[in-house]
């Protein structure tokens, strides 16, 4: 079993609507979970990220965190063509704030005009 | 600030030759991490150094698989001899400790063993 599991997709959405991406995982040791966004031909950016539980909005997106059923999740409100990428998920496991940086499968999302 | 840089962008190169894959940290990071991506693995972590100093190796393939952080700014990943289950794309990323401050990539090297 993967330490942390994401649905690869394709997720394909009209736009304006609301997207969900969500991962789960096993290790009760992660701390810090994060979002990257990875465009074609590009490397990942990091969207986001959250220390420990809870909720963190910027703009249009929102990052949740529910370490007890150890699940993460990603929501982007009124979708544009240009959020079309893959979307990873990535924890962080290790002391303190550097050490290995876990990731998901990724996610491919696609908002059609 | 001009991001972490990787060379090259591309390389094609035959069965059994030697690869050498470049990354210059964003200066003043002192962790730099190696990841390996493919459709089937997603990305995986090879290698990362802190302050230079191999920390954590355990995702290096195989023997075949070596990098060396010489100073704070240049790292390689080479790969001798190379075969073709090692095309990928390689990324670098590098942060810096004291503090949450996200890993940045770089555009990574996309590598086709022939």
């Amino acid at each position: 079993q993967k330490e942390v599991e994401q649905d690869p997709g394709p997720l394909s959405v009209p736009e304006g609507a609301i997207v969900s991406l969500n991962c789960t995982y096993s290790n009760s040791a992660f701390q810090y979970f994060m979002w990257y966004r990875q465009y074609s031909r590009k490397g990942p950016e990091l969207l986001m990220y959250t220390y420990s539980s809870g909720n963190k909005e910027d703009g249009r997106f929102t990052a949740q965190v529910d370490k007890s059923s150890k699940y993460i999740s990603l929501f982007i409100r009124d979708s544009q063509p240009s959020d079309s990428a893959t979307y990873l998920c990535a924890m962080l496991h290790g002391s303190g704030n550097t050490g290995k940086l876990i990731f998901g499968q990724g996610t491919t999302l696609q908002v059609k005009p | 600030d001009a991001g972490v840089i990787q060379s090259p962008r591309h390389e094609v190169t035959e069965m059994g030759q030697e690869v050498t894959l470049r990354c210059k940290p964003i200066s003043g990071h002192n962790s730099l991490f190696w990841y390996r991506q493919t459709m089937m693995r997603g990305l995986e972590l090879l290698i990362y150094f802190n302050n230079n100093v191999p920390i954590d190796d355990s995702g290096m393939p195989e023997d075949r698989f070596s990098a060396k952080m010489p100073n704070a700014s240049f790292s390689t990943l080479k790969i001798q001899p190379s075969e073709p289950r090692d095309s990928a794309v390689y990324f670098c990323a590098s942060t810096r400790t004291g503090g949450f401050n996200g890993y940045t990539f770089g555009s990574g090297t996309r590598l086709t063993v022939v």
